[in-house]
Order: structure tokens, then sequence, then C-alpha cells
């Protein structure tokens, strides 16, 4: 079945530090693939998507490009700062759910201090 | 106020009781589901919903029941809860095509 594997945390970071967090995927076809983020004691929260091959998904200064040649979508940001600390989510929904199911990966912690 | 809400927030039940968490949502969403959030995990998908009166199951649906007589509501049952069920309960609403918006969450602790 589809499957989302993220590298795992935590991470911790300078301000101002480049940041990239890992994100493959296993999937049929052409999957949508998501950066959900949550802060602490929040839900979930769509950062960023893209849809189709090539697609780069841009958000809050932070981008991932869809690669399917290598399964991948690894988010990044070139500066991060404080606010950002939270646990990030990489996550797939396949072009085979007909009920719209996300899968997600187990998500990476990520500490900024300052 | 529109969105998704959950409640309660939070929740401390006895081993073997039955509990109930609910999820209501104010955009008429088709699409409903119920994930829990554990360590190690990420979040896994309990049941989910394409309509009302349209369930099914998801990765980890043992000891769980959901219903969905209306659009709007999508409460999850447990109906003996275990200690196992202890997590981080999160309702999720989406249409065709678009992002998944999540509730705020429900922390159950079974003791």
């Amino acid at each position: 079945g589809d499957s989302v594997t993220q590298m795992e945390g935590p991470v911790t970071l300078s301000e101002e530090a480049f940041l990239t967090i890992n994100c493959t995927y296993t999937a049929t076809g052409y999957p949508s693939l998501f950066w959900y983020v949550q802060y602490p004691g929040e839900g979930l929260q769509l950062l960023l998507k893209a849809t189709k091959a090539d697609d780069k998904g841009s958000n809050k200064g932070f981008e991932a490009t869809y690669r399917k040649e290598t399964t991948s979508f690894h988010l990044e940001k070139g500066s991060v700062q404080v606010s950002d600390s939270a646990v990030y989510f990489c996550a797939l929904r396949g072009t085979n759910t007909g009920f719209q199911k996300l899968v997600f990966g187990t998500g990476t912690r990520l500490l900024v201090s300052p | 106020d529109a969105g998704i809400t959950q409640s309660p927030r939070y929740k401390i039940t006895e081993t073997g009781r039955q509990v109930t968490l609910m999820c209501h949502q104010t955009w008429s969403h088709s699409y409903m589901f119920w994930y829990r959030q554990d360590l190690g995990h990420g979040l896994r998908l309990i049941y989910y919903s394409a309509a009302a009166d349209i369930t099914d199951k998801g990765e980890v649906p043992d000891g769980y029941v959901v219903s969905r007589s209306k659009t709007e509501n999508f409460p999850l049952t447990l109906e003996s809860a275990t200690r196992s069920q202890t997590s981080v309960y999160f309702c999720a609403s989406s249409e065709s095509g678009s992002e998944a918006f999540f509730g705020q969450g429900t922390r159950l602790t079974v003791v």
C-alpha cells in the first residue's frame, strides 16, 4: 500500500540556519503530496502541497518540489526562525483512494534556538 | 463558529468504559476522517466517511465504532476503552481534491 517515510527528529537548528527535512514516498500512479505543520497543542495545518511531478509548493518561506524520479518531496527553508519550531508531517493522497484518504509519515520535530 | 471542532479536548476514562469523541464541521464537507496520533507512528487512520451513512475502516479500526447520520457530525466511539487507546485523536474534513482541515484534537487517557 501507499506509504511515506520521513527523517526522524528532532532536528535542532539555530535561528537563520538552513532547513531540510527529507520525505520519500511509495505509491502507485501520481499521488498528491503535502506538508502539514503542527504547533504545540494544536491540530495540523496545511503548509504546502504539490499535485503533479515537478510542481513546487511554497508557503511562509518553506518550499518542496515533487520529484517523481526519486519519489521525494523534501521540505526546505533558507532561514528558520524560532517560531518555526513545530512538528512537520509529510503526507500523500493516492490516486487509487476513492475516499480522499491521507497517508502520513511519522513526523519530524523541529527545534529552533535563538 | 465556522470550522471543525472536537469535544472534549481532554478526557480521562477507565478501562472498559464506553466513551464517545465528538466532531462537528460547518463547511458541509463530504469527507470526514478520524486519526490517532502516537509517538513513533505519526497519524494513523481509524475510520473515514465519504458522505452521510457511508463509512469505512482505515488502518487501525479495531475497538472503535463510527456513525455519520448527518453530514456535519462524525462521532467516534470506543466501545470498551483499553489502555492501548490512550492517544491524541484528530478529526478532519475535506472536499474532493481539496486539502484536509483538522480539529484541535482530543487527548484521551485510559487508566
